[in-house]
């Protein structure tokens, strides 16, 4: 069982917008610790999508958007595209295991 | 740029130790204070942190599995180490080597290939 809550799976059409959620708590996102967003593709390693809560890395299309709030964070994707079905992790610092957290992943699908 | 490589045996007989290497291009392990991180991904499902090295001179582990994981640096490779002892079905897995770089809070910018890892007899 992950230290982070997420959704085992988000669909959307084309074109719409999908939202992830990642849910903490007091040790980890509710502690002030940043949230980091990350895609994996099918047989590669994840890549960082959203850093520090609400960042992107440079060639990250600003349809990706995150947010933090309290012990929560989500991950805001619009102008969904066939090319964005993927899993999708959420991860933080947890102070009380001294050590990186991931939420269990969510497999978007574009229907 | 930084870049990782993750390297070892395939295949591990139940009850035996898994032991993994992450080679180290693009920075030196002994004049960068970087964190080293140990990730395994079971097929078809998440992402688990298995440990953290920092050169400085401290190592963490995740609490589930602290009994058996040993992770250290060979500075004259440019390498660190991963050990898992008593291996059982359970760590079959993808294993990453990742890094953060200086700051253990920071996202995992690197990460390497990844190495499936089959404990079987």
């Amino acid at each position: 069982q992950s230290v982070l809550t997420q959704p085992p799976s988000v669909s959307g059409a084309p074109g719409q917008r999908v939202t992830i959620s990642c849910t903490g708590s007091s040790s980890n996102i509710g502690a002030g610790y940043d949230v980091h967003w990350y895609q994996q593709l099918p047989g590669t390693a994840p890549k960082v999508l959203i850093y520090v809560n609400s960042h992107r890395p440079s060639g990250v299309p600003d349809r990706f958007s995150g947010s933090k709030s309290g012990t929560s964070a989500s991950l805001a994707i619009t102008g969904l595209q066939a090319e964005d079905e993927a899993d999708y992790y959420c991860q933080s610092y947890d102070s009380s295991l001294s050590g990186p957290i991931f939420g269990g992943g969510t497999k978007l699908t574009v229907l | 740029q930084l870049q990782l490589q993750e390297s070892g045996p395939g295949l591990v007989t139940p009850s035996e130790t898994l032991s993994l290497t992450c080679s180290v291009y693009g920075a030196s392990i002994s004049t960068y204070d970087y964190y080293w991180v140990w990730i395994r991904q079971p097929p078809g499902q998440g992402l688990e942190w298995i440990g953290s090295l920092y050169y400085g001179g401290s190592t963490f582990y995740n609490p589930s599995l602290k009994s058996r994981v040993t992770i250290s640096v060979d500075t004259s490779k440019n390498q660190v180490s991963l050990k898992v002892r008593s291996v059982t079905a359970a760590d079959t897995a993808v294993y990453y080597c990742a890094s953060p770089t200086t700051v253990q809070t920071h996202p995992l910018d690197y990460w390497g290939l990844g190495t499936l890892v089959t404990v079987s007899s």
